[in-house]
Formats: structure tokens, sequence, C-alpha cells
């Protein structure tokens, strides 16, 4: 098993350009998540899909777009990038459906760059 | 008011020592308390849970839930370098599915 994937792991970007990130996991997590990461900020959740079909908005989603694809993938889009968003972004799953099914995977990060 | 706070330090400490790591989160309702642990360049992985209050112990470590006082504590006995990581402290309620993290502490612990 792969685990939780994430791709591109580097991109660099200029004011106004758009990209989209792409997430797959393997584990038949039914939700899936998507954080962005900066210095003295911890994780800040943008998006999130609590099972295939649905999505929400997390703290921080203005400037970003999700499409849970189907059950392994969550792709997260950025239509018009800003300087603001240079961070690293983290695709993560878990199983939901229990109490106790707390649990997160996350994938390796993307280290993205808005020049 | 942030929902978690966390020191993101960094804290450094020699190889051996004892290691305190600190949370306090705001809202009582909170049922579920973790610790992530993330390297350098990588994803966190979860090294701890607890449930409700009390203790937790994994080898050298230890979790801690305090829910009076809304205090989360993470020990570290016999600290080693391969410690030297950021810690994040994470709580979230029975059922939901959102997870909401500290801002993580940097450990580093020196040989």
């Amino acid at each position: 098993n792969a685990g939780v994937t994430q791709t591109p792991k580097f991109q660099v970007l200029k004011t106004g350009q758009s990209m989209t990130l792409q997430c797959a996991q393997d584990m038949n997590h039914n939700s899936m998540y998507w954080y962005r990461q900066d210095p003295g900020m911890g994780l800040r959740l943008i998006y999130y899909s609590a099972s295939e079909g649905t999505t929400d908005k997390g703290e921080v989603p203005n400037g970003y777009n999700v499409s849970r694809l189907n059950k392994r993938e969550f792709s997260l889009r950025l239509e018009s990038a800003a300087p603001s968003q240079t961070s690293v972004y983290f695709c993560a799953s878990r199983v939901s459906g229990s109490p106790s099914s707390y649990e997160q995977y996350f994938g390796p990060g993307t280290r993205l760059t808005v020049t | 008011q942030k929902e978690v706070e966390q020191d993101p330090g960094p804290l450094s400490v020699p190889e051996g020592a004892i290691v305190s790591l600190n949370c306090t989160y705001s809202n009582s309702a909170f049922q579920y308390f973790m610790w992530y642990r993330q390297y350098s360049r990588k994803g966190p992985e979860l090294l701890m849970y607890t449930y409700s209050s009390g203790n937790k112990e994994d080898g050298r470590f230890t979790a801690q839930v305090d829910k009076s006082s809304k205090y989360i504590s993470l020990f570290i006995r016999d600290s080693q370098p391969s410690d030297s990581a950021t810690y994040l402290c994470a709580v979230r309620f029975t059922g939901g599915f959102k997870t909401i993290f500290g801002a993580g502490t940097r450990l580093f612990v020196k040989a």
C-alpha cells in the first residue's frame, strides 16, 4: 500500500497562474482533507470531504476549490495563485463512520511557492 | 482565542533528558486528544492518542490529559537525537469530521 500520495512534490507559480494539487489514497478511507502548514500557524484546514460526493469548507477556504473525484482522489485547485498561498500543502485521509476512527494519515506534502 | 494553543519553541535538550510538551484547549467538549510527530520535510504521523482524560504510556512516551484545566501533555523519557522533530497536539469531538491542530513545538535533542 502506498498510503496517501500527493503530486507534485514541489511547484513554483507566478502570481495569477492556476494549478491543481492531486491527492490519492489506497486505504479505502471515506474522509479526505486538505491542509496548509505555515511557520508558527500549524496545520490549518482548507477543505474536507466527509465522504464521496460531499465537500465542505474548513478554516481557510478562500482562494481554493476542491473536487472529490471518487473515493480515492481529492484534488485542490488554486484558480489564481497569490503570494499568500505560498505554503506546504498536506492531504490526509481517515476512516469515518466510527467514533474511534481518530487517526488521520498524511501524504508527504507539496511545497508551493508563488512569486 | 485559538481552540488549541501550543508553544512553537524551539525546545533544545541534551540526550537523555526528560521532555515535557504541552498544549491548552478551549472547548471542554473535545473528547479525543492526539499527538502527531512530524520529521523535517515529511507529513505528520500519529504518535499517541487518549480518549477523554487520564494517562497513556507507550515505551518512552506518556500522553496525559487534564480535562479540568484543559491541558494536554506529552512526556518523553530518555530523549534521543532521533526524537528531534516537530510535535503537534490535536483535538477533536466524538463523531466529528474535523481535527484541530496546535501550532507544533520543534524539539531538538542534542547528542
